[in-house]
């Protein structure tokens, strides 16, 4: 196991709702990594934060948001849910430069009705 | 942005056979090429991962190697066992931006027959 959690394991929700999804890291792994995997795709990165700040983000839209808290635990909120937001959603967290290992979560399956 | 391709979708190989699976990048600034394993319904798991400093780096029946100037890497895996069957994913990862941007492949789904 990688010592990132993810909550919850599955969700439902309807078009034009909104969810927040939630992750936690192990201590000092102060950099994490949200991503949007669609059913027999590859992972698509969607943000990042370092030290509870964005510095970087993938070609997601606005509606994709997230927060990093200082106790290594994150969220991404989506709003405005859309049928195609259905996915399993992945967390990864690092230690940061120079190392570039990622330690992912086990996901939460979206699914949007 | 970086565009990585990955070949090929699906492998089928029988047991003690060897797979290899091919990538390629787009982005010159790429240094840092993972290559995770996926189980249905689990998460991507790292099973070998390669620098761009190095050309090849192997871990028992797992190798990769990497060819900078013509931008691709592949995996090898060989006497291949039934629990080697999953969703393979090559990745390249650049920190040009400031900040470390993974870009996943498609994935190879392998089966190994027993």
């Amino acid at each position: 196991e990688t010592g990132v959690t993810q909550s919850p394991t599955h969700l439902i929700k309807t078009r034009g709702q909104q969810v927040t999804l939630r992750c936690s890291s192990q201590s000092g792994h102060n950099t994490v990594s949200w991503y949007q995997q669609a059913l027999g795709q590859g992972p698509q990165f969607i943000f990042q934060y370092y030290r509870e700040e964005e510095n970087g983000r993938g070609n997601f839209p606005p509606r994709f948001s997230g927060l990093q808290f200082p106790n290594y635990s994150s969220e991404l909120n989506v709003n405005a849910l859309e049928l195609d937001d259905s996915a399993l959603y992945l967390c990864a967290t690092e230690l940061g430069f120079p190392y570039n290992e990622q330690f992912f979560g086990p996901g939460t399956r979206l699914t949007v009705l | 942005g970086e565009n990585v391709e990955q070949h090929p979708s699906t492998l089928s190989v029988q047991e003690g056979d060897s797979a290899v699976i091919k990538c390629t990048y787009s982005d010159s600034a790429s240094n840092y090429f993972p290559w995770y394993k996926q189980e249905l319904g689990k998460r991507p798991q790292l099973i070998i991962d390669i620098r761009s400093n190095v050309g090849e780096k192997k871990d028992q029946r797992i190798a990769v190697t990497l060819n900078k100037t013509a931008k691709h890497f592949s995996l090898h895996i060989t006497e291949t066992q039934p629990e080697d069957s999953a969703v393979y994913f090559c990745a390249a990862s650049s920190s040009s931006g400031g900040y470390q941007k993974v870009t996943f492949g498609t994935g190879t789904k392998l089966q190994v027959i027993p």
